[in-house]
């Protein structure tokens, strides 16, 4: 079956512009994750979503990131008025539940690079 | 706050020369430890899940084991094609999220 999917795979922006990146999790999962993966750092927990609901917003950086989902499946990240140290690869992970027992399964990522 | 240390950074073994990666924790209620193998430009690929002390698992030429404090993830006779990097991650009981460490880089060479 398919896996998580993101697009788009690149994108390049400049300092300042908003983005919005996109998230497909396995059909049927219920808890999507957004992280981010900076050059030299472990992945950082940005956001999760259980069902169209986000019980946890613990990990996004500032008030310029916000995150959505609809209809218990695809879920967009926004970065308003991007900075430079924005730059990273943002990962989405999904699970059948948000429980321990359920692994999640990560999509192959969006490599941001604000300029 | 919950802490996951790895290491070594990085290791560079012989093909069919054993080793093991560490992982040790401090967190609060362990739910869950999991090891994720990362190859370059990839998301993480999972491969185990371990929830109490003692527990092994199994898979190829990988093995993990976890303690109260750390879990190792054994290595043997590796292959060229076992290098990635490998990350540790703990699902603990205040939060649904994952706590990554920073890995370590495994190079196998022939």
């Amino acid at each position: 079956g398919a896996g998580v999917s993101q697009s788009p795979s690149n994108k390049v922006t400049e300092k300042g512009k908003d983005v919005e990146l996109r998230c497909d999790p396995i059909s049927g999962h219920t808890a999507l994750y957004w992280y981010r993966q900076s050059l030299g750092q472990g992945l950082e927990f940005l956001i999760y979503f259980q069902g169209n609901s986000a019980p946890d917003k613990s990990g996004l950086p500032s008030d310029r990131f916000s995150a959505e989902r609809t209809g218990g499946s695809v879920s967009t990240l926004t970065i308003q008025r991007t900075q430079q140290e924005d730059s990273a690869v943002y990962l989405c992970a999904s699970s059948f539940s948000d429980s321990s027992y359920n692994e999640q399964f990560f999509g192959p990522g969006t490599r941001l690079t604000v300029l | 706050e919950d802490q996951v240390t790895q290491s070594p950074e990085a290791l560079r073994l012989q093909e069919g020369e054993s080793s093991s990666l560490n992982c040790s924790y401090t967190v609060s209620g362990l739910r869950g430890l999991f090891w994720y193998r990362q190859d370059p430009g990839k998301g993480p690929e999972f491969l185990f899940t371990l929830y109490s002390a003692g527990e092994e698992k199994e898979k190829e030429r990988l093995k993990a084991t976890l303690t109260k404090k750390e879990s190792f993830l054994h290595i043997t006779a590796p292959k060229p094609e076992d290098s990635a990097t490998y990350l540790c991650a703990v699902h603990t009981g205040t939060a649904s999220k994952l706590t990554f460490g920073t890995g370590t880089r495994l190079q196998v060479t022939l």
